[in-house]
């Protein structure tokens, strides 16, 4: 099974400051028609989880420029650019190229 | 508008029984894989299971495997999720999500307890 880790496991930012967590996976995302599943879910306190970024670097309807990802094979990361107070929250990011699906531990974003 | 609205849940004792309901609207339900996922208390999320538009592929997590069974039923828009041997650790709120590779829409989550 395709293991996800994600780090720094807690992320104290600055508002306005960039942010950035890593990801990783055991194997590589890339499928047999070469696409990459790998998304970014955001959970806010309370509430459901939201995608935010599908297939490594594609923002989800109204979520802001400001975040971006990246990555390839089995190295990504999701950027904030300038952190907002509304970005506090648990970050995970989840695989769903292999059987079974996985998410990473997720990372814990808060205010300094 | 997309709606996903799970019901079901609740207190149950180990070794009981309970089935997840969740009723989707505002789209094609049978043109859409589609997803529970849990999170236990305080943890993480975890994928439980998948299944595929005409409901002929399943897919489970080991740890829910022989115990908890996936359906849907296409002319009612309904998703389900039957699970029995419950146990301790099961305890979770379980969502119901539309889609396998990246689940873009989640409901609200039903609370499933476990506990003597």
């Amino acid at each position: 099974d395709v293991v996800m880790t994600q780090s720094p496991l807690s992320l104290p930012v600055t508002l306005g400051q960039p942010a950035s967590i890593s990801c990783r996976s055991s194997q590589s995302l890339v499928d047999s028609g070469g696409v990459t599943y790998l998304n970014w879910f955001r959970q806010r306190p309370g509430q459901s989880p939201r995608r935010l970024i599908y297939k490594v670097s594609n923002r989800d309807s109204g979520v802001p420029d400001r975040f971006s990802g990246s990555g390839s094979g089995t190295d990504f990361t999701l950027k904030i650019s300038r952190v907002e107070a509304e970005d506090v929250g648990v970050y995970y990011c989840m695989q769903g190229t292999h059987w079974p699906r996985a998410f990473g531990p997720g990372t814990r974003v808060d205010i300094k | 508008e997309v709606q996903l609205v799970e019901s079901g849940g609740g207190l149950v004792q180990p070794g009981g029984t309970l089935r997840l309901s969740c009723a989707a609207s505002g789209f094609i339900f049978n043109n859409y894989w589609m997803t529970w996922v849990r999170q236990a208390p305080g943890k993480g999320l975890e994928w439980v299971a998948s299944i595929n538009p005409d409901g002929s592929e399943k897919y489970y997590v080991d740890s829910v495997k022989g115990r908890i069974t996936i359906s849907r039923d296409n002319a009612q828009s309904s998703l389900y999720l039957q699970m029995n041997s419950l146990r301790v650790d099961d305890s979770a709120v379980y969502y119901c999500t539309r889609g396998t590779w990246g689940p873009a829409t989640w409901g609200q989550g039903t609370l499933v307890t476990v506990s003597s």
